[in-house]
């Protein structure tokens, strides 16, 4: 059973382009978490998902940041108009109904 | 609303020293308590956890024990090795699964 995939690793957009980063849950996992760590920080919760529906995304910017995880394929952090405050590692976790959550190994977007 | 206080680092140790990263947190209820690992340019590792309290989590000779009355989970190890150089983020959860309140994070270098 493969670990919880996010691709790619490493991200390079110019200001004002779109970043798009995927994360494959684990088998049989239909909860996934999306988090961001900034330089010398901690990570902070941005957005929880289920199949199809968004739980909970206290911690979404307003504007620009979306996320889905629809019925078939991976879900997808979407960041539009990218500024240089983005920069940062981007997780993904997943998990099965009331059981602890798998990290993934980020994605690193750098914004030029 | 949740929140985690971890040691400030960074914090530098000669081999074999013993350790202790301290990490107190505020939850409405019965949060489940994390430590993750995450080694430079990788995701993170669950390290160890706690469910409830007095339950003491341990793995690769480190330990942590939920203590409700002192709301604390602090990280011990009692000879550390340069291959847990890392950083060690402290971590609760409302649930086994739901959305992680992160500490943001303790730099340990251990020198030879």
């Amino acid at each position: 059973n493969a670990g919880v995939m996010q691709n790619p690793r490493h991200l390079v957009r110019r200001r004002g382009q779109e970043a798009r980063l995927r994360c494959s849950p684990m088998k049989g996992h239909s909860h996934v978490y999306w988090y961001r760590q900034l330089p010398e920080e901690g990570l902070k919760f941005m957005v929880y998902l289920q199949k199809e529906n968004i739980i909970d995304e206290s911690g979404m910017p307003k504007e620009r940041f979306s996320a889905e995880f629809p019925k078939e394929g991976p879900s997808i952090l979407r960041i539009q108009q990218v500024v240089r405050g983005d920069s940062a590692a981007y997780f993904c976790a997943s998990s099965p109904p009331q059981s602890r959550a798998f990290f993934g190994q980020g994605t690193r977007l750098t914004v030029v | 609303g949740d929140s985690v206080t971890q040691m400030e680092g960074p914090v530098t140790l000669s081999e074999e020293a013993f350790l202790t990263i301290n990490c107190t947190y505020t939850a409405t209820g019965y949060p489940s308590l994390f430590w993750y690992v995450q080694y430079p340019g990788e995701g993170l590792q669950l390290l160890l956890k706690a469910t409830k309290a007095d339950d003491k989590g341990s793995n690769k000779g480190f330990e942590a024990t939920y203590r409700k009355e002192t709301t604390s989970f602090h990280l011990e190890k009692g000879s550390v090795q340069v291959s847990d150089s890392a950083v060690y983020f402290c971590a609760l959860s409302d649930s086994i699964a739901g959305k992680s309140t992160f500490g943001d994070g303790t730099t340990l270098t251990v020198k030879p």
